[in-house]
């Protein structure tokens, strides 16, 4: 069974600065995916950042970006140039040969002007 | 454009009623997943499907049941609802064989068991 851990319920950063989500993960499969949603108050998910586990080159997406550690199992998100616009609640993912997102509990981002 | 609805958006109904929430996709997706998400558990998966005639159960089952007849659609029956399934509902799908690529999922239904 795969699982998500999430230990920061809740974060804030000032906007312009940066802040990074936490998240840890457990699989005994060797070719999964790893993903990052964020959930605005409109409640539509919406897809940040994935990331291959093969792959060691962290993935980017503007100003999103991780730092995966396949070895320690973790997969933190980090946001840079924090936007009014990025506030929301933060989810975690893992992906494997079964097709299914398992997800973590989320973690509230506040972005404070 | 291809996307994914579900509906109603909202539903309140009483215990012991039975409900159905729809899930429409026109992605052409084999894949189709309904999720419960509930403060303080994330989203946890209820039923899923690898396409047509295919079921399988989540973590969180009990009381839901889907069946799959065609290919875009993933209708989630509440046979008897009760207080413990009030929750947002959402429905997502995705290609098969690539599990890379992005899962993508409704707007989510909002239901009160009252």
């Amino acid at each position: 069974a795969q699982t998500v851990t999430q230990s920061q319920p809740e974060m804030s950063v000032q906007e312009a600065e940066t802040v990074t989500l936490s998240c840890t993960y457990d699989t005994s499969e060797s070719d999964y995916y790893l993903f990052w949603y964020k959930q605005p108050p409109s409640r539509q998910m919406i897809l940040v950042i994935r990331q291959e586990a093969y792959k060691q080159q962290n993935a980017t997406e503007n100003r999103f970006s991780v730092n995966f550690q396949k070895a320690a199992k973790s997969f933190s998100l980090k946001i840079s140039d924090s936007q009014l616009g990025d506030a929301a609640m933060y989810f975690c993912a893992v992906r494997g040969g079964s097709e299914k997102l398992v997800f973590g509990k989320g973690t509230k981002l506040t972005v404070n002007p | 454009d291809a996307e994914i609805t579900q509906s109603p958006r909202h539903k309140i109904t009483e215990t012991g009623r039975q409900v159905t929430l729809a899930c429409h996709q026109t992605w052409n997706h084999n894949n189709m997943f309904w999720y419960r998400q509930d403060l303080g558990h994330g989203l946890r998966l209820i039923h899923y499907s690898y396409g047509v005639q295919d079921t399988n159960k989540g973590e969180v089952s009990d009381g839901y049941s889907v069946s799959r007849s065609n290919t875009e659609d993933l209708p989630l029956t509440l046979e008897s609802a009760a207080s413990s399934q009030t929750s947002v509902y959402f429905c997502a799908s995705s290609g098969t064989g690539t599990g890379g690529t992005e899962a993508f999922f409704g707007q989510g239904t909002r239901l009160t068991v009252v």
